[in-house]
């Protein structure tokens, strides 16, 4: 196994309500990422996190929160989901930032 | 502000032709660049980086900094090398930009 699960892999919303995406770990890594996955968009970087407690902002950070309250889980959190919203989110892990990416296996998400 | 632009959303071939996806990066200092893939219900995976300057599945990536270029190569291509090809940079080590992805398709 990669060492990095996501949870739900699939999920169905409605519009406005409250979403959290989970990503673990078993690798102890580092750093930790989210990524969106739009056709024409490629992956497009949410959030990430270089460590507990310390997140920054990708270029897409707008609508989304993220939390990592210990090392193994990084949370992503819609706050008021909205049909823009509706994509693939990928989590990726490393120990070594941008050299050693393991991605997970997607979460699908609709907002309808 | 740093970019990866991949030109092209779908390559075509057929099996044993030679095959290039373009990827061209905005940046003005010296980046490493990186080339991904995504099989089929697969995760993405590094497929090579330009600073190790290895061959994997008989893919080959030059940096060109004159023309800022890190177009991905392989001679002969296989069914099997279809997937989406994903370009990444990065400029300070701590993340990956990736480009918007090219799909390769490879028919027998």
């Amino acid at each position: 196994d990669a060492g990095i699960t996501q949870s739900p892999r699939h999920k169905v919303t409605e519009t406005g309500t409250p979403v959290t995406l989970r990503c673990h770990q078993t690798e102890n890594h580092r750093y930790m990422y989210w990524y969106r996955q739009d056709p024409g968009h490629g992956l497009r970087l949410i959030h990430y996190s270089y460590g507990v407690k310390d997140t920054d902002k990708g270029e897409v950070s707008d609508g989304y929160s993220v939390s990592r309250s210990k090392t193994e889980d990084f949370l992503l959190t819609l706050e008021s989901a909205t049909s823009s919203q509706t994509s693939v989110y990928f989590c990726a892990i490393s120990g070594e930032g941008a050299y050693g990416y393991t991605f997970g296996s997607g979460t699908r998400l609709t907002v309808v | 502000a740093q970019r990866v632009t991949q030109p092209e959303k779908l390559l075509s071939v057929f099996k044993g032709a030679p095959v290039e996806l373009k990827c061209n990066y905005s940046y003005s200092g010296s980046p490493e660049l990186f080339w991904y893939v995504q099989y089929s219900r697969q995760r993405l995976q590094l497929l090579l980086r330009h600073i190790s300057r290895e061959s994997i599945k008989g893919f080959t990536a030059d940096l060109n900094k004159g023309e800022t270029s890190f177009h991905l190569k392989k001679p002969f291509a296989q069914e099997e090398d279809s997937a989406m090809y994903y370009c990444a940079l990065t400029k300070n080590t701590d993340k990956l930009i990736f480009g918007t992805g090219t799909r390769l398709q490879v028919f027998p």
